[in-house]
């Protein structure tokens, strides 16, 4: 069974640029998450999807933060205008369903913002 | 909300050595319970869980964790360490409607041989 792919797997950019990262769960997983790793902390959910629809986004900065998942499979986060602070690991994971599910993780992205 | 304690950020243990690595959680009720491993250059994967019956909960490569409801804790625990178990151990609890998992900070785990 393939598991949990993200691109890219490293991004470096200036402040107040823009990134853009992909995600693809594993296949009939219906429920997709983003989550925010800085170093030294655990990862902080950024985003919960359901399908195609958004069930938890409480802790995404909407300024700056976006994120799709298209016909409840694929999924990208933007980040526009990027911030020093935004320097982190991004993973996504994904689980057959939102409760007593394992969630599966990919492999990250690490983002350095200068 | 739910929130999660992990009270050894680093902890450096030789081979053979018993390992015992704390976790509380803030709420009580019915709960589940997660540890997560992230090996080096490794994927966040499961090492255990609990969701209910017996509070003690045996995962892979010989580690286990006891579920103490009185206590609001879930420590992992290993009677006998290899250098391979190198890694950062992660503690988790579900929160809200949707049970979006509430990490600890991590446990980075050094063994020497």
């Amino acid at each position: 069974e393939a598991g949990v792919a993200q691109s890219p797997r490293y991004k470096i950019i200036e402040k107040r640029q823009s990134v853009a990262f992909w995600c693809n769960p594993i296949s009939g997983h219906a429920t997709l998450y983003w989550y925010q790793q800085i170093l030294g902390q655990g990862p902080k959910l950024l985003i919960q999807f359901q399908n195609n629809g958004v069930v938890d986004d409480s802790q995404l900065p909407k300024d700056r933060f976006s994120a799709e998942r298209l016909k409840g499979v694929d999924s990208t986060l933007k980040i526009q205008p990027a911030k020093l602070e935004d320097s982190a690991v991004y993973l996504c994971a994904s689980s057959l369903g939102p409760t007593g599910f394992e969630q599966f993780f990919g492999p990250g992205t690490r983002l350095t913002v200068l | 909300a739910q929130s999660v304690s992990q009270h050894n950020h680093h902890v450096i243990l030789s081979e053979a050595a018993s390992l015992e690595l704390g976790c509380n959680y803030s709420y009580g009720g019915t709960v589940n319970l997660f540890w997560y491993v992230q090996y080096p250059g490794q994927h966040l994967q499961l090492l255990l869980k609990y969701f209910s019956g017996d509070p003690l909960v045996k995962g892979i490569k010989g580690f286990e964790a006891e579920f103490i409801k009185s206590k609001f804790s879930f420590n992992l625990r290993k009677p006998s360490v290899q250098w391979s178990d190198t890694a950062e151990y992660f503690c988790a609890v579900p929160s809200g409607g949707y049970n979006k998992l509430i990490f600890g900070a991590g446990t980075r785990l050094a063994v020497h041989p």
